[in-house]
């Protein structure tokens, strides 16, 4: 069975760049969470979108951004890149929002900002 | 959203019995208890979740007191391949914010 998706696998960017992160969920599911994760800390939630519409934000700046399409993949979008957006990008995704609800994580984008 | 706290770091050694606890004092009535796994370089794997009393699955177990405030991940006759950070979630009904903590780092001796 086809787990979680994320694309590209690696990425380097420099400062003041855009950057555009894709995420597959597992088929059937409707909701999928983006999280970012520095070195050596736990995951920070990001977004949360569940039948294409925003469910819930974390105390990230303007500059993040993510949107769902009908067919229920997302993307990621950081704009105007600093050097302290470089980490481990996750994307999860579970049947429903909220509630007693598995998440399912893909490997991640690992993005280096320079 | 209730604050979790645990252990940075456990060791134990192979066969052992682990048990993790983590403290969630603000847990509220609709909240639900989340055991997820990290390996390097990984996603979290979803390990179990609890509401109240105890919840097995085929790899670990979890206790949850009567008050709810804290809840321990129980890992039985753990391996090297259980090496890794282990991070306690509290995420209600809605799951607007769902916050990770900075897990316990769990190493495992021969």
């Amino acid at each position: 069975d086809a787990g979680v998706t994320q694309s590209p696998t690696h990425l380097i960017k420099t400062r003041g760049q855009q950057v555009t992160l894709r995420c597959s969920p597992i088929s059937g599911h409707k909701s999928v969470s983006w999280y970012q994760q520095v070195l050596g800390q736990g995951p920070q939630f990001i977004f949360q979108y569940y039948e294409k519409e925003e469910r819930g934000r974390g105390n990230f700046p303007d500059r993040f951004s993510a949107r769902q399409f009908p067919n229920y993949s997302s993307e990621l979008n950081v704009n105007a890149l600093l050097l302290g957006d470089s980490a481990l990008y996750l994307c999860a995704s579970s049947l429903q929002a909220g509630g007693p609800n598995e998440q399912f994580f893909g490997p991640g984008t690992r993005l280096t900002v320079l | 959203l209730a604050k979790t706290t645990q252990p940075i770091s456990m060791d134990s050694y192979e066969g052992q019995e682990v048990n993790i606890t983590c403290s969630h004092n603000n847990i509220a009535t609709n909240d639900y208890i989340t055991w997820y796994q990290q390996f390097p370089s990984q996603g979290p794997r979803f390990i179990i979740q609890g509401y109240k009393t105890k919840v097995t699955n085929e790899v670990a177990s979890l206790f949850i007191p009567a008050d709810r405030k804290s809840s321990t991940l129980s890992l039985p006759r753990v391996s090297l391949s259980d090496t890794a950070v282990y991070y306690c979630l509290v995420t209600d009904s809605s799951a607007s914010k769902i916050i990770f903590g900075s897990g316990t780092r769990l190493s495992i001796r021969p």
